[in-house]
């Protein structure tokens, strides 16, 4: 069984503070994701990395890949009460002819006004 | 156009009774997933179609469980006789092609079952 453990499980920052969320895993993965959930709704794609070492930019939200493609991080800059949600790492791996996709643990995030 | 619906939102179930979930995918997805998701954490995979045919079941976690995909559009999730560690939210899922590297997944809004 592949297992993402994402770290940490709860955060509670003031708006403007920085913050980094890690997604750890012992699998190798042919790429990785990375969502965020708000409460009522289903998991909403923020950015896929397929590239050991990779690193997407999305505003104030940087993510990266790590070079054995087992591991990522997501940092997000000066955030905001918007940023509040749970956030997903997901790793998809192509076995039986499809993308299986084996999601993180969670990481609540509360951004404080 | 219109997203991943499901239905119903909320559906509350006396243990032993039996649920059947909706899911109404993004018209033309080929691919559809159903994931069961604890409160606080990641979704968790149940089962898989490509079109009507079920690829993968390997998570669905009894044989209470049945997936159905007749047409290859809409599709229901069964639970025979719930039981109270069946609550959870069911996400259904579906993607445009066979789910290839980097193929986006769109989640619908999921159904909250609550088994009393």
């Amino acid at each position: 069984t592949q297992l993402l453990e994402q770290s940490p499980q709860f955060l509670s920052i003031q708006e403007g503070e920085n913050l980094t969320v890690y997604c750890n895993s012992s699998s190798v993965f042919s790429s990785l994701q990375w969502y965020r959930q708000e409460p009522g709704e289903g998991p909403v794609l923020l950015v896929t990395v397929v590239t050991g070492g990779e690193v997407k930019k999305l505003k104030r939200l940087t993510f990266q890949f790590g070079d054995a493609r087992k591991d990522s991080s997501l940092h997000i800059t000066a955030a905001q009460p918007g940023d509040t949600g749970l956030y997903l790492c997901a790793g998809a791996s192509g076995s039986g002819g499809y993308q299986k996709v084996t999601f993180g643990t969670g990481t609540k995030l509360q951004v404080i006004p | 156009g219109a997203g991943v619906s499901q239905s119903p939102r909320y559906k509350v179930a006396k243990r032993g009774q039996d649920v059947a979930l909706r899911c109404d995918p993004i018209s033309g997805h080929v691919s559809l997933f159903w994931y069961q998701q604890a409160l606080g954490q990641g979704p968790e995979f149940l089962t898989y179609f490509q079109n009507e045919a079920q690829l993968d079941k390997s998570g669905l976690p009894s044989d209470r469980f049945f997936a159905e995909r007749p047409e290859g559009s809409v599709s229901t999730l069964k639970i025979q006789r719930t039981q109270q560690e069946d609550s959870a939210v069911y996400l259904c899922a579906s993607s445009a092609r066979r789910g290839k590297t980097g193929e986006t997944q769109y989640f619908g809004p999921g159904t909250r079952l609550l088994v009393l």
